[in-house]
């Protein structure tokens, strides 16, 4: 069974820094990674996708890399700002399977950008 | 409308009534999908519809729980006789694709449901 973690749980930064944040799974046969952000009483929403076949995509500040090899993505923010502060989630599509379409998400990292 | 739309966003419910949360997924989306996330962990999934098929309900927690999607565009998620456990947020999300074409998986803002 796949089990996704993200480290760490939460995560405190000044303005301006530049961070990371991680996400590790047990099972590599993964079709594809994407990663939302969660404001508080909100949604989910889309931040990156990346299939298994890439190694990194970028969005702005974002950037997102995936090792699939070795089950661990990284999701790299730039510049942090006060807006960035949210959960950020993590969730993985299998590869394989009858049930190709079903997402396991992480328990995501709660990320404070203080100004 | 632009986005995925959920109805109500906030229910409070008194133990062993029944609640029905909607959903308005984006228009033309093929799949639409359930998610149940507890306080302080991630979505887990619940059922998968493409069109007005319900192809997958594995992850419904009992038989107090049913899903719908008729027509193949709203979708109701009812629980009926709630019990305290049920309290969550209830995601809805819906993509252009099906099966392994899924694709990007475009998310409502929830229906909070605390069960009293």
């Amino acid at each position: 069974k796949q089990e996704v973690t993200q480290i760490p749980a939460a995560l405190s930064v000044p303005e301006g820094e530049n961070l990371v944040l991680n996400c590790s799974f047990t099972d590599s046969a993964i079709y594809n990674l994407q990663w939302f952000r969660q404001d508080p009483g909100k949604g989910l929403t889309s931040l990156l996708l990346i299939q298994s076949s890439q190694r990194e995509q970028t969005s702005g500040r974002l950037n997102a890399s995936l090792d699939k090899s070795s089950g661990r993505s990284t999701l790299y923010i730039a510049a942090s700002q006060p807006g960035d502060s949210a959960t950020y989630l993590c969730a993985v599509r299998p590869n394989s399977g009858g049930s190709n379409y079903k997402l396991t998400f992480g328990k995501g990292t709660l990320l404070t950008v203080n100004p | 409308g632009a986005g995925v739309s959920q109805s109500p966003r906030y229910k409070v419910a008194k133990r062993g009534q029944d609640v029905a949360l909607r959903c308005d997924p984006i228009s033309g989306h093929v799949s639409l999908f359930w998610y149940q996330q507890a306080l302080g962990q991630g979505p887990e999934f619940l059922t998968y519809f493409q069109n007005e098929a319900q192809l997958d309900k594995s992850g419904l927690p009992s038989d107090r729980f049913f899903a719908e999607r008729p027509e193949g565009s709203v979708s109701t998620l009812k629980i009926q006789r709630t019990q305290q456990e049920d309290s969550a947020v209830y995601l809805c999300a819906s993509s252009l694709g099906s099966g392994r074409a899924t694709g990007e998986l475009f998310f409502g803002e929830g229906s909070r449901l605390t069960v009293l």
